[in-house]
Parts: C-alpha cells; sequence; structure tokens
C-alpha cells in the first residue's frame, strides 16, 4: 500500500519567504511527527499530533514554526520568514500506534534550502 | 532522555554477519530499544524494538543483555545494499534522541 508521501521533496526558499511543507501519512495513522534533520545527523523532534491534536511542540526551534493537522489525516508544516540556519530534510513520520512501543514510518522527507 | 553510544562507522564485507553495539547506561525501566536504517535521500526504515532478551525477525536480531545498559544489532549475511547509517533509540515514548547514527558500509 501507500506509504508515508511529502511535498514537495525539494524546496527552496529566498530568505524571508514563507514556505509550507505538506506530510500525507498513512491512513488511519494515530500518531504523526515531524522531525528536521541536518546533514550527516539524526532526526531532530520537532512536533507531535495524535489525530488531530498537536500533543508535544517542545521541539519547535521557534515561534516562526508552525504545525497543523485539522482533520487529522494530512499535516502541513509552515516556516514564516525562512533563516539560512532552517535549511533541512523535514521529515514526516505516522504509526498507527500510541507511545511507548510503536513504529513510525517515515516519508522521504522535504530538503528545503534557503539561500 | 537516554542517551545512547554507538560507533560511528564500520565496514564488513557481503556475506558477512554483522553487529553493531550500542551503549546506553542510563536507560529507564520503561524504555524500549529500537533501531531504524536510512538510505541517502530516505526516511528512516523501522528494522526491530525490543525490551530484553532477544528479539529476532525477518531481517535481524536484537540482543538486549539482563541489565539492558547496552543492545546489539545483528545482520546476517549482509548484502551492498546493507550499506545505510543505523541509529540505536531508547525511551519509552515518541521524544527520542537520534545520535548520528553508524555508517555502515559493506564492502564487495
Amino acid at each position: 500500500g501507500a506509504g508515508v508521501s511529502q511535498s514537495p521533496r525539494y524546496k527552496v526558499a529566498k530568505r524571508g519567504q514563507d514556505v509550507a511543507l505538506r506530510c500525507d501519512p498513512i491512513s488511519g495513522h494515530v500518531s504523526l511527527f515531524w522531525y528536521q534533520q541536518a546533514l550527516g545527523q539524526g532526526p531532530e523532534f520537532l512536533t507531535y499530533f495524535q489525530n488531530e491534536a498537536q500533543l508535544d511542540k517542545s521541539g519547535l526551534p521557534s515561534d516562526r514554526f508552525f504545525a497543523e493537522r485539522p482533520e487529522g489525516s494530512v499535516s502541513t508544516l509552515k516556516i514564516q520568514r525562512t533563516q539560512q540556519e532552517d535549511s533541512a530534510v523535514y521529515l514526516c513520520a505516522s504509526s498507527f500506534q500510541r507511545p511507548p512501543a510503536y513504529e513510525q514510518y517515515f516519508g522521504p522527507g522535504t530538503r528545503l534550502t534557503v539561500t | 532522555l537516554a542517551k545512547t553510544t554507538q560507533p560511528i562507522s564500520m565496514d564488513s564485507y557481503e556475506g558477512q554477519e554483522v553487529n553493531i553495539t550500542c551503549s546506553h547506561n542510563n536507560i529507564a525501566t520503561n524504555d524500549y530499544i529500537t533501531w531504524y536504517q536510512q538510505f541517502p535521500s530516505q526516511g528512516p526504515r523501522f528494522i526491530i524494538q525490543g525490551y530484553k532478551t532477544k528479539v529476532t525477525n525477518e531481517v535481524a536480531s536484537l540482543f538486549i543483555p539482563a541489565d539492558r545498559k547496552s543492545s546489539t544489532l545483528s545482520l546476517p549475511r549482509v548484502s551492498l545494499s546493507d550499506t545505510a547509517v543505523y541509529y540505536c533509540l531508547v525511551g519509552e515514548n515518541y521524544q527520542l534522541i537520534w545520535g548520528a547514527g553508524t555508517k555502515l558500509i559493506i564492502k564487495p
């Protein structure tokens, strides 16, 4: 079946522009996660949704980052007034389980380059 | 949150068994141990998860000693396509710390 999809796969933004990154999780998956991955590093947690509820946004690096999942399926990560340090791969993952023991299914990521 | 330590890189050859050890001295009682694999330009892929002793699935085995302060991912008879970064994660919830992982290179 279809896995997690993300769009766009690549995004180039000029410093100061707003961007929106989309995640389509696997149908029926309750949990949804966003991560930021810098080159050569492991993913860093940004935020977690259980259905439409954003239960944790403690990993969002600044108030320029905003995530939503209004109907409990598709999620959007928005970054306002992008800065060069926002350049990274943004990964979305979903899971049909709830923590603690669960398997996350990751999308291919969106590579954001801020120039 | 328990921190993990694993080798930065490892080399092996096709057909060999590869063991990657991860140390997690501060593991808590409720923590699970999970391993993911990541290829370039792809998201991580779940390999295996365990709590204690040994877990085996179709792709790997996970060995966890009684004190749970370390774990070993075992990949039997690796092939070139197993070249990837392998992450060891420890935690009971979604806020897991992902280190830089172990870059495994399989040679012909």
